[in-house]
């Protein structure tokens, strides 16, 4: 079945103490990207890739980072979180370019950050 | 990339059609119009995409007046089921660029 995870789903720590989100895909795509959404402010881009090892910033790419080593992974990489980054996260890939048909989204992952 | 504007929320009640606009004044001439649903906790999923006129697919139709500078998503008959954020996108099919702004969206609820 052609899908994105994100793991964790659900991911509660404390600021400061770094953590990964993972995100994969298995449509070999070689666009991918990740979202945060927050209530009012809808799904806001934080960083994409166009493929492996092309990486670049979304609308808010403050606090976050990324890497692109194998086409079907694409891990959110938060060193230090802080409490604003408390959020909804979603992982997309497009096998057309970014924009081409759809975007295939993951289920999401909400993170706490106390 | 083009700014796009549409309404925070909509209220509609099953059987009817419900039209939600998006404005994009400043679209740019390789640009597509793009629209997404996102149900409660779930990621968003494509409904229809189109460049002029008008495109129809088994779940939307969308609009497009000749000047682009705004898209009418058209659900027609719509049932609890459809509610939803409905995000409008504008951005082109190609180029190096993968940065997408998807906006606030509008929040559809159907009242039985």
């Amino acid at each position: 079945e052609a899908q994105v995870t994100q793991n964790p789903r659900y991911l509660i720590t404390v600021t400061g103490k770094k953590l990964t989100v993972t995100c994969s895909q298995n449509m070999n795509h070689e666009y991918m990207s990740w979202y945060r959404q927050d209530p009012g402010l809808g799904l806001r881009q934080i960083y994409y890739s166009m493929n492996v090892e092309v990486t670049d910033k979304g609308d808010v790419p403050e606090g976050y980072k990324v890497s692109r080593k194998e086409k079907r992974n694409f891990p959110l990489i938060l060193e230090s979180p802080s409490p604003n980054q408390t959020s909804l996260y979603f992982c997309a890939s497009n096998g057309r370019g970014p924009h081409k048909d759809t975007q295939y989204f993951g289920p999401g992952t909400r993170l706490t950050v106390l | 990339l083009a700014k796009t504007t549409q309404p925070i929320s909509m209220d509609s009640y099953e059987g009817q059609e419900v039209n939600i606009t998006c404005s994009h004044n400043n679209i740019a001439t390789n640009d597509y119009i793009t629209w997404y649903q996102q149900f409660p906790s779930q990621g968003p999923r494509f409904i229809i995409q189109g460049y002029k006129t008008k495109v129809t697919n088994e779940v939307a139709s969308l609009f497009i007046p000749a000047d682009r500078k705004s898209s009418t998503l058209s659900l027609p008959r719509v049932s609890l089921s459809d509610t939803a954020v409905y995000y409008c996108l504008v951005a082109p099919l190609a180029g190096n660029t993968g940065k997408l702004i998807f906006g606030q969206g509008t929040t559809l609820q159907v009242k039985p």
